[in-house]
């Protein structure tokens, strides 16, 4: 089991420039979360699907959308990158809502 | 705003010593607790849940909860230099969202 994975595991991108991360679970998972975490921030969730067909925004909704494409992927996209989105992102399951959570390796994007 | 609140740090501990990392949290409501540690430039792994009153321990882990009080606390016994990490309090508020806080710096010296 590969658990959850993530990808890409780093990106630049310019201001205004789109792109989407992608997070796949294999553990069968319910529910999936992204968040983002910065230096001296704990990890803030940006939005969650609760189950497959749902989506809910979390703490840091602005900026971002995301697509649970099926119980296995779950997808956040930035329409515009901004710099103050530079962080890193991490996208985590868990079996049924707020249960533990598996993370996955994370991204590290920089918006110059 | 719901917060949780940790030092810090760093937490410096020789090692075989007990590492004692606290946490306070602001939502009454709250009923489940998470510690996860992190080490540099990787993902939180999940260390314990607690969700009543009282210890759990696990190992050389040890999680308290006093709810009254409304504070978490993780107590690592013979703490090893691959202890080293960050740790991460988290605090479910209710439905799917968790709260983190920042997160304490353990240093643990050979």
């Amino acid at each position: 089991n590969a658990g959850v994975t993530q990808t890409p595991k780093f990106q630049v991108l310019k201001t205004g420039q789109s792109m989407t991360l992608q997070c796949a679970q294999d553990m069968n998972h319910n529910s999936m979360y992204w968040y983002r975490q910065d230096p001296g921030m704990g990890l803030r969730l940006i939005y969650y699907s609760a189950s497959e067909g749902t989506t809910d925004k979390g703490e840091v909704p602005n900026g971002y959308n995301v697509s649970r494409l099926n119980k296995r992927e779950f997808s956040l996209r930035l329409e515009s990158a901004a710099p103050s989105q530079t962080s890193v992102y991490f996208c985590a399951s868990s079996e049924h809502g707020p249960d533990t959570q598996y993370f996955g390796p994370g991204t590290r994007l920089t918006v110059l | 705003q719901k917060e949780v609140e940790q030092n810090s740090g760093p937490l410096s501990v020789p090692e075989g010593a007990i590492a004692s990392l606290n946490c306070t949290y602001s939502d009454r409501g709250s009923q489940s607790f998470f510690w996860y540690r992190q080490y540099s430039g990787k993902s939180p792994e999940l260390i314990m849940s607690i969700y009543s009153n009282g210890d759990k321990e696990d190992g050389r882990f040890t999680a308290q909860l006093n709810k009254a009080s409304q504070y978490v606390s993780l107590l690592i016994r013979d703490s090893q230099p691959s202890d080293s990490a960050t740790y991460l309090c988290a605090v479910n508020t209710g439905g799917f969202k968790t709260i983190f806080g920042a997160g304490t710096r353990l240093f643990v010296k050979a």
